[in-house]
């Protein structure tokens, strides 16, 4: 079954120092891989997504992502975090050769940034 | 450029009572996507809009949950009768296309089931 694993519930950072939030799939093939961050009371807000190319993806507020195929795993970093960072963060992804455009997301990860 | 609207953003029901949920998608978007959030857990696809036209429903529960998109634009998501699993935030969201075009979100619907 094709599958979405964010392995840590939570992830603490101190404000200013690097921050990686892990991703990893079961999915056949090389999926479109997709990032989303939700605030409280809000709806998810996408930040970036990975299609093809570079493996490298940049997206909003400074975010990136790195698409590693051999270890079936799309992490999202930051090299400085903010306070404002603190968030709940979802790693999504959708299979490639299918007719279907299902997007199956991961149970999310929450983000605390301490000053 | 107005995001997606969702209404109402609050709702508590009693078990076997029904509930209607309202989203009105970006303008000009083709693509409607209906999500169950349940406390927890990222959100699950429950149907997908294709301008008036299903794509996606096979999560839907089709005994109790029913979603129509009139004239492409707003549409509907509606439970009857309630169940308390069905407690959950419901998301409604918008693609200028299907696939990998990015999915804008509303702020979604709180339900509760008591």
């Amino acid at each position: 079954a094709q599958s979405v694993a964010q392995p840590e519930d939570q992830v603490n950072v101190a404000e200013g120092n690097p921050l990686t939030v892990k991703c990893t799939y079961s999915v056949s093939g090389n999926p479109y891989l997709f990032w989303y961050v939700q605030y409280p009371n809000r709806g998810l807000q996408f930040l970036l997504k990975y299609i093809t190319g570079d493996n490298l993806v940049k997206g909003s507020y400074g975010f990136e992502a790195e698409f590693n195929k051999s270890q079936t795993s799309f992490h999202l970093k930051k090299p400085s975090a903010l306070v404002s960072d603190s968030a709940l963060y979802f790693c999504a992804v959708r299979p490639r050769y299918s007719s279907a455009s299902k997007i199956i997301f991961g149970s999310g990860t929450r983000l605390s940034i301490r000053p | 450029e107005a995001g997606v609207a969702q209404s109402p953003r609050y709702k508590i029901i009693e078990k076997r009572q029904s509930v209607a949920f309202w989203c009105n998608p970006i303008s000009g978007h083709a693509t409607l996507y209906w999500y169950q959030q349940i406390l927890g857990q990222g959100p699950k696809l429950l149907i997908q809009f294709q301008n008036n036209g299903v794509v996606d429903d096979s999560q839907l529960p089709k005994d109790r949950f029913s979603a129509e998109r009139l004239k492409g634009v707003d549409s509907t998501l509606k439970i009857q009768p309630a169940k308390l699993e069905d407690s959950a935030v419901y998301l409604c969201a918008s693609s200028r296309l299907e696939g990998t075009d990015t999915q804008y979100f509303g702020p979604g619907t709180r339900l509760t089931v008591l």
